[in-house]
């Protein structure tokens, strides 16, 4: 069935550090893919987005690129900042009218 | 605007007791949300709205009802509230299924 494999965490960096977080899906069709972010405290937000093969999201730094070849959308950052600590969701487009959330990504970023 | 609003912030139940949660959005959204999310567990979807007057189950739906009577809120009922049911819960909405906007969360404890 259609699902998502998100990398687990918890991922420590130090700040400047390059970050990559792995997220690979299988789904019938190609769907739209999302990062959400979830900060300590608060509702997750939307980060970026890509709705078709080798679109490139883009937002705060933040990029992914949505690789049909390999299904995945992998989440890069070129130097983090120890505000990026946060839980990271990779979040496909599966069909109806919902998402389905996994546990996310858990990133610490020590100054 | 306000975005997406929940009320109350912090609750505190005994088993048995009931309770009603409210969500709020200013945006003229078709689609609402309500998720709950516990350590290790990720989000999970209670149940959703694509329109005024409509309410559908999520994948976890026991133990919960929910009203959509007017198109700007949500509301979230525990009849006879449960120690499971300890957890945050958060309120969304979207123009479309897959771009929602997060409320800031109710904790709700449940003894």
């Amino acid at each position: 069935g259609d699902s998502v494999t998100q990398m687990e965490g918890p991922v420590t960096l130090s700040e400047e550090a390059f970050l990559t977080i792995n997220c690979t899906y299988t789904a019938t069709g190609y769907p739209s893919l999302f990062w959400y972010v979830q900060y300590p405290g608060e509702g997750l937000q939307l980060l970026l987005k890509a709705t078709k093969a080798d679109d490139k999201g883009s937002n705060k730094g933040f990029e992914a690129t949505y690789r049909k070849e390999t299904t995945s959308f992998h989440l890069e950052k070129g130097s983090v900042q120890v505000s990026d600590s946060a839980v990271y969701f990779c979040v496909p487009s599966l069909g109806g009218n919902k998402l389905v959330f996994g546990a996310g990504t858990i990133l610490r970023v020590k100054s | 605007n306000a975005g997406v609003t929940q009320t109350p912030k912090f609750r505190v139940l005994k088993t048995g007791q009931s309770m009603t949660l409210l969500c709020a959005q200013d945006m003229n959204h078709e689609y609402m949300y309500w998720y709950r999310q516990d350590p290790g567990m990720g989000l999970r979807l209670i149940h959703y709205s694509v329109g005024e007057g409509t309410t559908a189950k999520g994948e976890v739906p026991d133990g919960y009802n929910v009203s959509r009577l007017k198109k700007q809120n949500f509301l979230l009922g525990l009849e006879s509230a449960a120690p499971s049911q300890t957890s945050v819960y958060f309120c969304a909405s979207g123009i479309a299924p897959y771009e929602q906007y997060f409320g800031p969360g109710t904790r709700l404890t449940v003894t």
